[in-house]
This record gives structure tokens, sequence and C-alpha cells, in this order.
């Protein structure tokens, strides 16, 4: 199975700072890769798909990049919204997994 | 608009089943294929289990293979979980979660997610 390992766990920062996550696969996925946003007690939300395709609806401000075993997800200037746990996926085959989450707080 | 709604979860004891159903709305059902993830309390998102759009393919977590089973009819629009042999690390939110690409296997992220049932396992 392919393992994925985001870092960091926890990230603390500041409105209007630029963040980014780092996502690394065990094995090569291509560019299968999607990120997720969760907030506490809610369902997951879909941010970017095959690694750098924003979904419809996601602010600009949102995005990714990467292919093979690395990949990153950026926020070019914090909102007060984007406070939340993020999380990569990869969908390369199955069974998928999922990173075991980055949780970006206010400093 | 489109939407999944998940029901069934409950409180059960240990070794006894469960059904999970996910009524999906405003899109072509028949067309995707359908996921079930799970959330343990304070824990990460952990993928459960995939039925193809036409219910000729599933796959499973080793975590849960042999004890659950995924299905779907496509007259009810609805994808199910029958969870046997449940164990106190069953107990999660068990969300469902549709494809973002029509007839795929594989490759294909989740666009759109139920709001997630509660099942805890306990004696």
């Amino acid at each position: 199975d392919i393992q994925m390992t985001q870092s960091p766990s926890t990230l603390s920062a500041s409105v209007g700072d630029r963040v980014t996550i780092t996502c690394r696969a065990s094995q090569s996925i291509s560019s299968w890769l999607a990120w997720y946003q969760q907030k506490p007690g809610k369902a997951p939300k879909l941010l970017i798909y095959k690694a750098s395709s924003l979904e419809s609806g996601v602010p600009s401000r949102f995005s990714g990049s990467g292919s093979g075993t690395e990949f990153t997800l950026t926020i070019s200037s914090l909102q007060p919204d984007d406070f939340a746990t993020y999380y990569c996926q990869h969908c390369h085959n199955y069974p998928y997994t999922f990173g075991q989450g980055t949780k970006l707080e206010i400093k | 608009q489109v939407q999944l709604v998940e029901s069934g979860g409950g409180v059960v004891q240990p070794g006894r089943s469960l059904r999970l159903s996910c009524a999906a709305s405003g899109f072509t059902f028949s067309s995707y294929g359908m996921h079930w993830v799970r959330q343990a309390p304070g824990k990460g998102l952990e993928w459960v289990a995939v039925i193809s759009h036409d219910g000729s393919n599933k796959y499973y977590a080793d975590s849960v293979k042999g004890r659950f089973t995924i299905s779907r009819d496509i007259s009810k629009n609805t994808v199910y979980l029958q969870m046997n042999s449940l164990r106190a690390e069953d107990t999660a939110v068990f969300y469902c979660a549709k494809d973002i690409a029509e007839t795929t296997w594989g490759g294909a992220s989740f666009d759109i997610w139920g709001q997630g049932t509660m099942v805890t396992v306990s004696s």
C-alpha cells in the first residue's frame, strides 16, 4: 500500500501569511493527489485534485503543485476562514490512503 | 442540489452488525463510483471501501476486508455499507463520498461528501 506523509503536523500562522504544506508518497503516484480541508464537526471539502487543479468554487489563494512523490499545498494569503485541518490523499490505485493531516492554527 | 445523506449509525455491541445507507440526489447516481471513508474520534481520515459506478467492482481497506460489504441500489440512488463482526476500533464517523469523475475506476478524488453518521461499538 502507498503511504502518505504530511509535514508539518501542526502549523501556526497569522492572517495574511503565505503557508505551505508538504505531502510525500512512499512511491510514485504521478499526479493522482488531492487536498482536502476539514473543519471541526464537518465533512472534508475538496480543494485541489490531480495535484494542481483547483476545485470549482475554491478561492484562488489555494494552489497545489508536485508530481511523483512530492507535493505541496500553498495558501498565498491566509484568511480567517482557512484555519482548519488539511489532508492529502492519493488516488493512484486502491487502497487509497490519506496523510495524517496538518492542523493550521492561528498564531 | 447535489447531496449525499448518510443514515444508520448508532451504538452497537462488539461482534454485532450494522448497515449504513447513503442516499444520493442531484446527480446521475449510476455514473459515479462511490466510497466510504471513516474518521475515529480525534483522528485522521481512513478510506474504507469503493464500489464502481455499475457495482461490478469493489475494493476494501485491509482493516475491514472480510467484515464489511459495500453495495449499491441504482433504483434507490443509495449506497450501503454492511458492517459485520464490529470491533471497538471501528468506532468512527462514517462518510460516504462521490467520485469526481464519471465511470472511472481509480484516479478520482471525492468532490461531494455526506455529513457523516456516527458508529459507536461498545459493550
